[in-house]
Parts: structure tokens; sequence; C-alpha cells
């Protein structure tokens, strides 16, 4: 399957710690990189491989990985986390890309 | 800093062919380091992958646009385009261009973005 899916909608207190998940049978093989999108912006990334960030992203975002689940987990949510999150990875042909349908974050 | 700028007309009509260019400044697309994508979405939707081009000129596509879709590069002018032909009003959408890595322990991550550009098709 080349399906990435992902819960529409998560809320969060703020200062709370959120999940946000993703499911595929490709992530038993693929690591999954984790997109972060503000209204009327383009696409961050804010966790690629098996638990990186990139320079600039806070340390409050981690990734994590089990069979063929991947989860994107901000620890402590700011008000400025508030965004859509996409999730990403290979497809089974490891040659092509597919997005997750995307997960609304409200920070409460 | 590396930059990526789309570009390409704002209104196409249906069954006629979407171009986009996207030049890429502070650093060039001729890198084994790297290849360049292009990614779309509709409004108020989420995400969609369309199709990479590597160094050695290998492209591959999404699979449901696949027989409309072709990226190439331009090297003498650090771009990349693409072409989606007999489009329709499905294929309005914001495009955005985008830079993936090759590099090590990234495992091709998309890191780096384009603002995007708008296409709407409508006759």
């Amino acid at each position: 399957s080349s399906e990435l899916t992902q819960d529409p909608a998560v809320s969060v207190a703020l200062g709370q710690t959120v999940r946000i998940s993703c499911q595929g049978d490709s992530l038993r093989n693929y690591y999954t990189s984790w997109y972060q999108q503000r209204p009327g912006q383009a696409p961050v990334l804010v966790i690629y491989g098996k638990n990186n960030r990139p320079s600039g992203i806070p340390d409050r975002f981690s990734g994590s990985s089990s069979g063929n689940t991947a989860s994107l987990t901000i620890t402590g949510t700011q008000a400025e986390d508030e965004a859509d999150y996409y999730c990403n990875s290979r497809d089974s042909s490891g040659n092509h890309w597919v997005f997750g349908g995307g997960t609304k974050l409200t920070v409460l | 800093q590396l930059h990526l700028q789309a570009s390409g007309p704002g209104l196409v009509k249906p069954s006629e062919t979407l171009s986009l260019t996207c030049s890429v400044s502070g650093g060039s697309i001729s890198t084994t380091d790297y290849y360049w994508a292009w990614m779309r979405q509709p409004p108020g939707k989420g995400l969609e992958w369309i199709g990479s081009i590597y160094y050695s000129g290998s492209t591959y596509y999404n699979p449901s646009l696949d027989s409309r879709v072709t990226i190439s590069e331009d090297t003498s002018k650090n771009q990349f385009s693409l072409r989606l032909s007999f489009v329709t009003a499905a294929d309005t959408a914001v495009y955005y261009c985008a830079r993936g890595s090759m590099i090590r322990g990234v495992n091709g991550a998309f890191d780096i973005w384009g603002q995007g550009t708008t296409v709407t098709v409508s006759a």
C-alpha cells in the first residue's frame, strides 16, 4: 500500500505534550519525515531520519517509529506550534514519495 | 543560503499544459548530494508529491500523474521545470518546488522548499 493515514485533527493544552501519528505499510521499511505548515506558508521540515531535527527546530519536537506507525511528539507545546503537520515517506517501490493527509494541531 | 523560487503563469486553460520553473540560488543543482522535486497542494487540501529529478537525470513521477508529467533541468540556468499536460480544474493548486537531501542519514527528506506559486485552471 502507498497510503499514509493521519488523524485529521488533534488538540493540546498549552504547555502539554501531544503525539501526532502516521500509519502506513511502507513505514515498516522507510523512515518518516515530518513537516510543519502554518497558514499561507510553505511546509518546513521538522523531523527526518531516525529522529533528527534540522538546524533551528526546537528540541521539543521529536520523532519515533514502531512497526507501521510513526509519531511526532511535541513536548511542552507552544502557541506557535499550532499548524498543520504532514508525515512523508517512500512508498513500497522506494522510488516514489507519499504524504499523509495532514493533522491540524490546535493549541488550547 | 539556498533559495528556491517557483514561477510561471497563474492561470491555465483546461486541456492546456501547465509549465513552471524553479530557479535555485545560493547553490548548484548539479550535485549528487541533493535532488529536486515538485509538490502541490489544492485549496484546503493536503500535500501531494508530483515527482523528482536526480543528478543522473533520472526522474520519478507520482503514478497518478505519470502520463501527464515531465520534470526536466537546465543546469546552465540552475533551474528545474515542471510540465503537466491536459490540465483540468482538479490541477488547481499551490505548486511548490523543493530540495531533497541524499546526504547520509537524511534519507531523502525535503529540507528546503520554495514559497509556492498558485496555479488556477479555468477557461
